[in-house]
């Protein structure tokens, strides 16, 4: 079983959506997550980290984590034409030792 | 925020060259960097953890006498990949880690290396 499972996509919504981005991991031991945005040719950035259970919310985007479930998901509000890249879950199973999900492609449409 | 800053962006180069790609921690000190390499539409690839001042640990698979990584200084990391083919193309992407569990991790605008 992988540590971490990530719906590939792609997704395409239109602009001004709510966008629901999905992971499950599989260690219950697991309390960094993390999710990264990447544009096409260029390096993961990072966007939201949380420890442990709960929500953190930043502006546009809020990341929420169910331990009890294993799922983490990120939520972007009113989307926009420059939200299009792909979003990488990220879940730190130790110091050093990052698992990434597979990455979702999303479009928003204008 | 962190930095980690790589170049070059792109190369390419003739098959049978080696091609070295540089990533620097501009301001932070990186005790720990990762390697990664990603094809298009899939998701990173670690290739090596390395840690300054020590031999880097390649994951299963990965050809450590092809893709020689060097941490010399707590800022910098090089990725040099010997006698490249044309399979040896795709983007490479370097991390830093901040400091360990729960610090982050930053990554390079990576390389995309295309070997002819």
């Amino acid at each position: 079983q992988k540590e971490v499972e990530q719906d590939p996509g792609p997704l395409s919504v239109p602009e001004g959506a709510i966008v629901s981005l999905n992971c499950t991991y599989s260690n219950s031991a697991f309390q960094y997550f993390m999710w990264y945005r990447q544009y096409s040719r260029k390096g993961p950035e990072l966007l939201m980290y949380t420890y442990s259970s709960g929500n953190k919310e930043d502006g546009r985007f809020t990341a929420q984590v169910d331990k009890s479930s294993k799922y983490i998901s990120l939520f972007i509000r009113d989307s926009q034409p420059s939200d299009s890249a792909t979003y990488l879950c990220a879940i730190e199973g130790g110091a050093n030792n990052l698992f990434f999900g597979t990455g979702t492609r999303l479009t928003v449409i204008p | 925020g962190a930095v980690v800053s790589q170049h070059p962006s792109w190369v390419i180069c003739k098959s049978g060259t080696s091609v070295k790609i540089e990533c620097r921690s501009l301001d932070f000190q990186a005790t720990t960097m990762f390697w990664y390499r990603q094809f298009p539409k899939q998701s990173l690839m670690l290739m090596a953890t390395s840690n300054e001042g020590s031999k880097a640990t390649y994951e299963q698979g990965v050809e450590k006498d092809k893709f020689l990584i060097n941490h010399a200084s707590l800022t910098l990391s090089t990725l040099t990949v010997t006698s490249a083919h044309p399979e040896d193309s795709s983007f490479y992407i370097c991390s830093g880690s901040l400091g360990g569990l729960g610090y982050g991790y930053t990554f390079g605008s990576g390389t995309r290396l295309t070997v002819v």
